[in-house]
């Protein structure tokens, strides 16, 4: 069974653009969550997406979105870049979601530079 | 939120050496993982262990949620090992809490 997958591996932007990310969950696995992780605040959660629908959010600003589609991909958006956003982001998909939680199986990550 | 405390924060063994990474957590816990994380960034699943002891190969895992404690075990230790090790809690949300991380070199 194939794992988690995410592109792009590595990306450079500028200040003020926006950037989109994408991560393809392990098949059967309808819960994907999404985590920054820098050297200053360590692994942060951000959102969780599980059959379309947002079900919890991080304390991140309104500029982090995402959403997810019927085929349990999904896709993160980040608006308005700051040096601060320099990140690696990690999704992660589990099996189930709600009153019982899933082991969490994490991508390679996408290393997002900011310049 | 919950505070998810790991120690120690940096270790240096030499090969075939014996090593117990701690994690401490300040609220009752639904589930614990841990983690290495490899030199790229990609986080590998170690243990899922909401209580009691399991093992795989060299490396054991033990949690008593009732005192919100989880021991990492790392028995002859290599220089593979080497890497971050996270745990990782979840609460009543589906979603992670990471520790700050304990950063192993072994050396040959």
């Amino acid at each position: 069974k194939a794992g988690v997958t995410q592109t792009p591996r590595y990306l450079i932007k500028t200040r003020g653009q926006q950037v989109t990310l994408s991560c393809s969950p392990i098949s059967g696995h309808r819960s994907v969550s999404w985590y920054q992780q820098t050297p200053g605040q360590g692994l942060q959660f951000l959102f969780e997406y599980f059959s379309e629908t947002q079900r919890n959010k991080g304390n991140f600003p309104g500029r982090f979105s995402g959403r997810q589609f019927s085929n349990s991909r999904s896709e993160m958006n980040v608006s308005t870049l700051e040096l601060g956003d320099s990140a690696l982001y990690l999704c992660a998909s589990s099996l189930i979601s709600g009153a019982t939680l899933g082991e969490q199986f994490f991508g390679p990550g996408t290393r997002l530079t900011v310049l | 939120g919950i505070q998810v405390e790991q120690s120690p924060p940096d270790l240096i063994l030499q090969e075939g050496a014996n090593s117990t990474l701690r994690c401490n957590f300040s609220d009752s816990v639904n589930n614990l993982q841990w983690f290495h994380q490899n030199p790229w960034g990609q986080l590998i699943n170690l243990f899922y262990i909401p209580s009691g002891t399991k093992q795989n190969g060299r490396l054991s895992a033990t949690t008593v949620a009732t005192e919100r404690y989880s021991l990492l075990y790392i028995s002859s230790s290599q220089t593979t090992d080497s890497g971050v090790y996270f745990c990782a809690v979840l609460t009543g949300a589906n979603n992670l809490f990471f520790g700050t991380g304990t950063r192993l070199t072994v050396i040959p």
